[in-house]
């Protein structure tokens, strides 16, 4: 079973549109992540639940609303998809061991805006 | 989190070990050193993680010096698959914001 799971995998899609990427972590983690990669392959933390709680959300704008249902997922919905926006979106989960936070990352969603 | 500089580049022969360097001087007592690496686009991959002892896994080995201000991600027998961009990160107990940074280009030849 994979640990983190994203879907999809890719998503083309026309600017103006609106679109959700899927995230589910069977690792019985209590934090996850969004990391967005662009084209020069900077991999930048956008937002962090724990616990379904967001505690970080990293000057993103208020387009990319992420949502957490459960510990166990976090969904990230984009409104009104711009040409920069195109990027590799990575999921990721984590939790504390004491001896520290091992993050562990989805295969990521390639999305392409049009 | 503390920030870390690396080297942009470095190539190694197949089956030699590969030796990356990562310098973090400014890090404070509760962070760990962790590296992770990307191959090609895929999602990035824990390697391994330490505080200030030296640690061994099966993927590689983590020396941090005495001073904690700088670390070596050793590779023992680079194969070809080992190429990729490797990221070292310094942060405490809690991932919090886990600055990737631009990461080492690691290219293993035949």
């Amino acid at each position: 079973d994979t640990a983190v799971s994203q879907t999809p995998k890719y998503l083309v899609t026309q600017m103006g549109n609106d679109k959700s990427i899927k995230c589910e972590q069977n690792l019985g983690h209590d934090t996850m992540y969004w990391y967005k990669q662009d084209s020069k392959k900077f991999l930048k933390i956008m937002f962090s639940y724990n616990n379904k709680e967001l505690i970080i959300n990293e000057t993103v704008p208020n387009r990319f609303s992420p949502k957490s249902p459960d510990k166990a997922h976090l969904n990230l919905h984009i409104n009104s998809l711009e040409l920069g926006d195109s990027a590799v979106y990575f999921c990721a989960s984590s939790t504390y061991s004491g001896s520290g936070n091992i993050q562990y990352f989805g295969a990521g969603t390639r999305l392409s805006v049009l | 989190d503390a920030k870390t500089t690396q080297p942009t580049s470095m190539d190694c022969a197949e089956g030699r070990a590969a030796n990356l360097p990562c310098n973090h001087s400014t890090i404070s007592g509760n962070e760990y050193v962790y590296w992770y690496r990307q191959i090609h686009s895929q999602g990035p991959q824990y390697i391994i993680h330490g505080l200030k002892n030296n640690e061994t896994n099966e993927m590689a080995s983590l020396i941090i010096t005495e001073d904690r201000k700088s670390s070596t991600l050793i590779l023992p027998h680079a194969t070809l698959r080992d190429t990729a961009v490797y990221y070292c990160i310094v942060r405490g107990t809690n991932a919090g914001k886990s600055t990737f940074g631009d990461g080492t280009t690691l290219t293993v030849k035949p």
